[in-house]
């Protein structure tokens, strides 16, 4: 029961670098979406999407881009990293909008 | 942006003492509030979705109240344990999105 499961687990990238940022849910959940935690802050919501195909910005998307081509994997992408981008990155799926969502371990992301 | 606040910001507590943190959120266009454990070094995990004015939900110790009118949810810990120590986060529901607040620490002294 594998739920939500976020790879790779830390990375540590060059400002500059691209990099793919995997989540993948066995759920059969429609929702997915992309977070970032910083210190001091909340979970910032950085891209969202309602199902296979759909995704939509949400409150900090700049320097980001993402992909859902399949339903139960959705992909963040860095294609030129900042040090701004450093932070520990949560995926997330929902199974419909308003209900609660069911998180991944988390990314740690480091850009030098 | 819709801004999410929670107090206290943190939190100590004997254990067996009971306790309560206020999450406040805008009061407009309300579809849903959520309640979230985090322990340190786990992911974040669901413990209530409220929608409706008044709502009140427990498990076990853990309750929430919810007020969509004036823009605030309680969580309460009744006889708090060792293990309840988590951050506890809330987040506002506009229906696609998440807005988190920063979250209440707890941690409970033996």
């Amino acid at each position: 029961n594998a739920g939500v499961t976020q790879t790779p687990k830390f990375q540590v990238l060059k400002t500059g670098q691209s990099m793919t940022l995997q989540c993948a849910q066995d759920m059969n959940h429609e929702y997915m979406s992309w977070y970032r935690q910083d210190p001091g802050m909340g979970l910032r919501l950085i891209h969202y999407s309602v199902g296979a195909g759909i995704t939509d910005q949400g409150e900090v998307p700049n320097g980001y881009n993402v992909s859902r081509l399949k339903k139960q994997n959705f992909l963040l992408g860095l294609e030129s990293a900042a040090p701004s981008q450093t932070s520990v990155y949560f995926c997330a799926s929902q199974r419909q909008g308003g209900q609660p969502q069911h998180f991944g371990d988390g990314t740690r992301l480091s850009i030098l | 942006i819709l801004n999410v606040e929670q107090s206290p910001q943190s939190l100590h507590v004997q254990e067996g003492d009971s306790t309560n943190f206020t999450c406040s959120f805008p009061s407009s266009n309300f579809y849903a509030l959520h309640w979230y454990r985090w322990e340190t070094a786990k992911s974040p995990e669901a413990l209530f979705v409220m929608t409706l004015n008044g709502d009140e939900k427990k498990k076990g110790r853990i309750s929430a109240t919810l007020n969509t009118k004036e823009g605030y949810s309680y969580l309460y810990i009744k006889g708090s344990q060792p293990e309840d120590s988590a951050t506890y986060l809330c987040a506002r529901n506009t229906g696609n999105q998440f807005y988190f607040g920063t979250g209440t620490s707890l941690t409970v002294i033996p």
